[in-house]
């Protein structure tokens, strides 16, 4: 079985400052890991996602996340928030061949100026 | 652009009315999801078409159906809403074994409201 945890259901930051969202997840085979944004009223984007090679994963709109399996975190971050970073995002796992993703709970962004 | 749309955007029913939600793809992608969504929670998969065969969560509702006519389209059914089927009903696409990791594309979703 496959499970993730968002720690922080709300984070704030300014305008400006590091935006760090954490995921942690548990799986019992290597792992497929992705971030996605929701903006209010629309669909799920995705930002990033880990399937094999470089730990280090860039995405789009300056995000990027880094897989370290010894801690079981795939932890997203962007070095500068902007106003138009707020959603809510969402940290999701799955695993090699056919299967369906499993959702943490999501964390919502606000971002002050 | 390929995508995923989904009509309508917005769908107001009475309780005990029946609904249906529409789903269509451009992307060819052989797995198509239905997911309810309600205010601040992570979506919830409802059941999930890969190709023509039919996998419907455990939890999922009979008050629930789905239909895939073809590999375009996928509908909702809704029989009889009541209050607590208010939500956003999202819909996502996807193809597996290329690329690796069973990335999912989703539609913008459909509002729902049950008076």
């Amino acid at each position: 079985a496959q499970s993730v945890t968002q720690l922080g259901s709300h984070v704030s930051v300014s305008e400006g400052a590091l935006v760090l969202l954490r995921c942690n997840y548990s799986s019992s085979v290597p792992p497929y890991l992705f971030w996605y944004v929701q903006y209010p009223n629309q669909g799920l984007q995705l930002l990033l996602k880990y399937t094999t090679g470089a730990t280090l994963v860039k995405g789009i709109n300056g995000f990027e996340a880094e897989f370290k399996k010894s801690e079981t975190s795939f932890h997203l971050t962007k070095p500068s928030a902007h106003m138009s970073d707020a959603a809510e995002y969402f940290c999701a796992v799955n695993y090699s061949g056919y299967s369906t993703l499993t959702f943490g709970k999501g964390t919502m962004l606000l971002v002050s100026p | 652009d390929a995508m995923v749309i989904q009509n309508p955007r917005y769908q107001v029913t009475q309780f005990g009315k029946p609904v249906t939600l529409s789903c269509s793809q451009t992307l060819n992608h052989n797995v198509m999801y239905w997911y309810q969504q309600k205010s601040s929670q992570a979506p919830k998969l409802l059941f999930h078409y890969y190709d023509k065969d039919f996998n419907n969560e455990a939890d999922t509702p009979d008050n629930f159906q789905s239909r895939r006519p073809n590999t375009s389209f996928c509908f909702l059914d809704i029989r009889s809403p009541g209050l607590g089927d208010a939500a956003m009903y999202l819909c996502a696409t996807s193809r597996v074994g290329t690329p690796p990791g069973n990335e999912q594309f989703f539609g913008p979703g459909t509002r729902l409201t049950v008076l």
